[in-house]
């Protein structure tokens, strides 16, 4: 992609409560769509990823949505617990392979006890 | 699997010294990237490889880095010589036939 912009960098929830994480993108011929968590010391870990035939999809406490007319994304987290607390990136990629990803700058979650 | 291996985890040098940065992507794995991460710029991708060539280096600094694939399972980001502003936590990930791609632990570089 050419950019991706985050929102917001930092979002604290308290422990049970669900958070969102938007992002938009600029290249119409993005069609790939990861979030990666990263842990404090470690590396980003792709938690979930979409593909730009589809609106939603859902991993347990996680899901992703795509809107492309308007073209963004969102992470949104349920019933969240202090072991979600990291910092969060979405990223776009464009054409067949998916090869160079686009990182937004990050979101810091921390979910409060 | 053991996931991306990087090394050294963490590296401290002094300015004009050569830096050599190393990773092992996953195995079957014909895709490798390195990433640098800083505070100000964020994740950037420096060069990824395909099949043990370089695919595209745009994201490569300057011509003090340079980045090697001799074969499937082994990787080299060098920078000589190292400055302060190299400083950084640089991030190897492989990708197979799928999307996903996967990110080792990284190394910690600082230049003093």
């Amino acid at each position: 992609g050419e950019n991706v912009e985050q929102h917001p960098s930092t979002l604290s929830v308290q422990e049970g409560d669900s958070a969102v994480i938007k992002c938009t993108y600029s290249d119409s011929a993005s069609n790939y769509f990861p979030w990666y968590k990263q842990e404090l010391g470690k590396g980003p870990q792709l938690i979930i990823d979409i593909r730009s035939n589809v609106g939603e999809k859902k991993d347990q406490r996680i899901a992703v949505t795509l809107n492309k007319t308007a073209k963004h994304f969102s992470l949104h987290i349920t019933e969240t617990q202090p072991e979600d607390s990291a910092v969060y990136f979405c990223a776009d990629a464009r054409g067949g392979s998916a090869r160079q990803l686009t990182f937004g700058s990050g979101t810091q979650l921390t979910v409060l006890p | 699997d053991a996931g991306v291996i990087q090394s050294p985890r963490h590296e401290v040098t002094e300015m004009g010294q050569e830096v050599t940065l190393r990773c092992k992507p996953i195995s079957g794995h014909d895709y490798l990237f390195w990433y640098r991460q800083t505070m100000m710029r964020g994740l950037e991708l420096l060069i990824y490889f395909n099949n043990n060539v370089p695919i595209d280096d745009s994201g490569m600094p300057e011509d003090r880095f340079s980045a090697k694939m001799p074969n499937a399972s082994f990787s080299t980001l060098k920078i000589q010589p190292s400055e302060p502003r190299d400083s950084a936590v640089y991030f190897c990930a492989s990708q197979g036939g799928g999307y996903e791609q996967y990110f080792g632990p990284g190394t910690r570089l600082t230049v003093t």
